[in-house]
This record gives structure tokens, sequence and C-alpha cells, in this order.
């Protein structure tokens, strides 16, 4: 089964600075997505960024960065001057390409970006 | 678009009572699915279809049950609730394995 695990349960940081949420998956199969959702406190889930397996090149979305780490089954998310408004739980997400599309999520991170 | 919609926002129950979570989504998604999430932890897949006329169990489906009869719809039904079944419970749909887009979640507390 695939587990999906992310260590830091919160993290804070000030306003502008870059911080790092780890995220670490465990698979046996080779082709997969890889997602990090938002989720502030209206609770509404939105994705931040996608990553497709097969694809080395790190997934980028303005402030918002991926280390894809395929062998170390590594999945981190980087925000570049942060804002107040990324204030929110993140949660990292694993889905099959093939087989039961079951999206397998960590337990969160709570970030909490300080004026 | 509307996107998923869910109903009610929130809801309280009575141990042993019934009840109908609505979803809904236009954007003629195939996948569709139910999550529960419950404090300090991740979102748990409950039931999932990949079109009409066909679901499949998730992880915790238990004490839950799901019908897809149209494209649109996938009500996810309690058949009597317990107080475990506390929860918030998000429904989403994609076209498969590509990004699932969520609804705005349900709150429900069974007494």
């Amino acid at each position: 089964a695939q587990t999906v695990t992310q260590s830091q349960p919160e993290m804070s940081v000030q306003e502008a600075e870059t911080v790092t949420l780890s995220c670490t998956y465990d698979t046996s199969e080779n082709n997969y997505y890889l997602f990090w959702y938002k989720q502030p406190p209206s609770r509404q889930m939105i994705l931040v960024i996608r990553q497709e397996a097969y694809k080395q090149q790190n997934a980028t979305e303005n402030r918002f960065s991926v280390n894809f780490q395929k062998a170390a089954k590594s999945f981190s998310l980087k925000i570049s001057d942060s804002q107040l408004g990324d204030t929110a739980m993140y949660f990292c997400a694993f889905i099959l390409i093939q087989g039961a599309q079951k999206l397998v999520f960590g337990q969160g991170t709570r970030l909490t970006i300080n004026p | 678009n509307a996107g998923v919609t869910q109903t009610p926002k929130f809801q309280v129950l009575k141990t042993g009572q019934s009840m109908t979570l609505q979803c809904a989504q236009d954007m003629n998604h195939e996948y569709m699915s139910w999550y529960r999430q419950d404090p300090g932890m991740g979102l748990r897949l409950i039931h999932y279809s990949v079109g009409a006329g066909i679901t499949d169990q998730g992880e915790v489906p238990n004490g839950y049950n799901v019908s897809r009869s149209t494209t649109e719809d996938f009500p996810l039904r309690l058949l009597s609730a317990a107080p475990s079944q506390t929860s918030v419970y998000f429904c989403a749909s994609s076209y498969g394995w590509e990004t699932q887009y969520f609804g705005p979640g349900t709150r429900l507390l069974v007494l």
C-alpha cells in the first residue's frame, strides 16, 4: 500500500522568508502523480502544484516550487517570498496512474506566516 | 461552472439517524470520490466512482453507502450515524488520475 509522510506537524516563518515543507512517500510503482494541496481556514482544498513522476524537471508555479527526488521518494515544497495569505494547512498527496485511482494524503503541515 | 458543490454545509445528527450528503459537479468529470477529514489527520478516502454505475471502496468505507446513477451526482449515505462519523466530509471530482477538484466540505456532528 502507498503511504505519504509529512514529518513537520507545524512550521512558522516571518513574512517574505522562504520556507520548505517536507514530504516522503512509499510505493513500489513507477508511474504516479504527486500533489501539494493548501487548506486555508475556510477549509477549501486548493491545488498548489502538481508533479508527474516521469518528468525529471521540478514543477514550479510562481512562488511555489518542488524538489522531486524520485530515487529518495521525496517531494518537498518550497515557498519563496512567503505572504500572510500562505498561512494554511499544506497536504502532500499521491496517486497512481494505473490501477485503483486513490488519492493518498499525508497528515499535513500547519504553516503560519508571521507579519 | 459551479465546480463541485456539496450540501448541506453543516449538519447535526443523533446517533442512529440516517442522512445523505449531496455532491454534484458540472465539469463532466468521470471520477468522483468522498473523503473524510478528522483532526490531526489528512483526508482519507471513503468511496470512489470511475463513472456512472461504477463504485468502489476506499480506505474507510464502513458505515457509508454510495451510488452513481448520473455523471453529475455522487451522494454519500450514512445508514445509521455513529459519533465516530463526526468529521468534515469532502467530495472531489477529476478526469481520472489528474488533478482532483474539491467541494467546500460538509461538517457533520453526530451526538
